[in-house]
């Protein structure tokens, strides 16, 4: 069964736009994660969130996350057409040994 | 580093063959796992290692074994493929536990006629 649940299923923006996806869980965790996917390619980390942070910042990216709503926002500013791909996120699950993915956002940047 | 690499990069088996997809890691990684990524499910998780002698089942364990005897390599093996192990396979790897960051190898695309 999924954790995480990304919203929406698919994304198309223009270029220069902000990218925002989302992403709701069900269990109590102690961190959440975002990966990339480009298309035939392996999965990328980008950013893990620890249950204590709100906010987290690296480069164009931002992350939010909200334990009271069990909830995670990914937020790509000034989008390139690099940063075409799909993207998920991740928790761990109770015992800390196995992570679980949504079924992620396929987001497509029109140049 | 290589970082997690995976072999074959493509396969095709007909049912009922048995075949090993290889991976290995160059980062003294403990924690290991095999995920199957198909259509519209994400990735599953099919087995995992805390290290080396150690396994366990994930989410989708049926028809795929696995075996840890080093700390670099963690063979999946299909022990006989059925159409419905079609799919992309995709080794990890993380330090020093399952649930912080993963690295990803870049899979194998196995279609089983």
């Amino acid at each position: 069964s999924q954790q995480g649940e990304e919203d929406p299923q698919a994304l198309s923006i223009q270029e220069g736009e902000n990218a925002t996806m989302n992403c709701s869980y069900k269990t109590s965790i102690n961190n959440l994660q975002w990966y990339r996917q480009n298309s035939g390619r392996g999965l990328v980390h980008l950013i893990l969130i620890r249950s204590n942070e709100r906010e987290k910042h690296s480069g164009r990216l931002r992350v939010t996350l909200d334990t009271s709503k069990k909830s995670s926002s990914l937020l790509i500013t000034a989008s390139r057409a690099a940063d075409t791909a799909s993207y998920f996120c991740a928790t761990p699950n109770f015992g800390n040994e196995k992570l679980t993915f949504g079924t992620g956002t396929r987001l497509t940047i029109i140049p | 580093n290589a970082g997690v690499t995976q072999t074959p990069k493509f396969q095709v088996l007909k049912t009922g063959q048995s075949m090993t997809l290889q991976c290995a890691q160059d980062m003294n990684h403990e924690y290991m796992s095999w995920y199957r990524q198909d259509p519209g499910m994400g990735l599953r998780l099919i087995h995992y290692s805390v290290g080396a002698g150690i396994t366990d089942q994930g989410e989708v364990p049926n028809g795929y074994n696995v075996s840890r005897s080093t700390t670099e390599d963690f063979p999946l093996r299909l022990l006989s493929a059925a159409p419905s192990q079609t799919s992309v396979y995709f080794c990890a790897s993380s330090h020093p536990w399952g649930g912080g960051e993963q690295y990803f190898g870049p899979g194998t695309r196995l279609t089983v006629t």
